[in-house]
């Protein structure tokens, strides 16, 4: 167990709707990264927050938003969603920022838009 | 363009034959290499950072090690139990801005 919690384990919804998924980081850690792994892709990096600010982003697409609050828990916001959003949606956290810092994943969210 | 490969993209072993896993990588701002393992409907599992050329890390059956150009984790007399798909991500540092790239895994699997 890493720490990192994530909500819901599972989504089911229907194209163009909008959902929502959670992230708690580890005790501690100010940093919270947002990835995507589909069969075809792989991990993809979406975006980080660190400490309340966005500190980097990767290809996170428009309709795809995040934040995280001053209790340090983020959210990602997928809206309009399409078939091909389907995927595991993964959270990690780091004490800090940089791309030296280790991330701890969480055990993700698996989404399936029908 | 930056970029992480891995390979073999799958790999049997039987229980005991050796063998290593590469992650090559062509970026620029290279700042660390992570590896993780991670199993079916996991989320990764943190294994090693590597920092610098030459530098070696081990745990139990398990070597990273980091040359300028490629990273190879090293099992010893592999054991079912290690099965899984193991991962190398780098991490860069360009003009402050960050990034983070995930090679597409080895799947690796040990039997008895």
């Amino acid at each position: 167990d890493s720490g990192v919690t994530q909500t819901p384990k599972h989504l089911i919804t229907a194209t163009g709707q909008r959902v929502t998924l959670r992230c708690s980081p580890r005790s501690g850690d100010l940093s919270v990264y947002w990835y995507q792994q589909s069969l075809d892709q792989g991990l993809q990096f979406l975006i980080q927050y660190y400490n309340g600010e966005e500190r980097a982003k990767g290809n996170i697409l428009e309709r795809f938003s995040a934040q995280q609050f001053p209790d340090l828990h983020s959210e990602l916001n997928l809206s309009s969603l399409e078939l091909g959003d389907s995927a595991l949606y993964f959270c990690a956290s780091s004490v800090s920022t940089g791309p030296t810092d280790t991330q701890y994943f969480g055990p993700g969210t698996r989404l399936t838009v029908l | 363009e930056d970029q992480v490969t891995q390979s073999p993209e799958a790999l049997r072993l039987q229980e005991g034959e050796s063998s290593s896993l590469n992650c090559s990588y062509t970026v620029s701002g290279l700042r660390g290499l992570f590896w993780y393992r991670q199993d079916p409907g996991k989320g990764p599992e943190f294994l090693f950072t590597l920092y610098s050329a030459g530098e070696e890390k081990e745990k139990e059956r398990l070597k990273a090690t980091l040359t300028k150009k490629e990273s190879f984790l090293h099992i010893t007399a592999p054991k079912p139990e290690d099965s899984a798909t193991y991962l190398c991500a780098v991490g860069l540092s360009t003009s402050g801005t960050y990034k983070y790239i995930f090679g597409t895994g080895t799947r690796l699997k040990v039997l008895a």
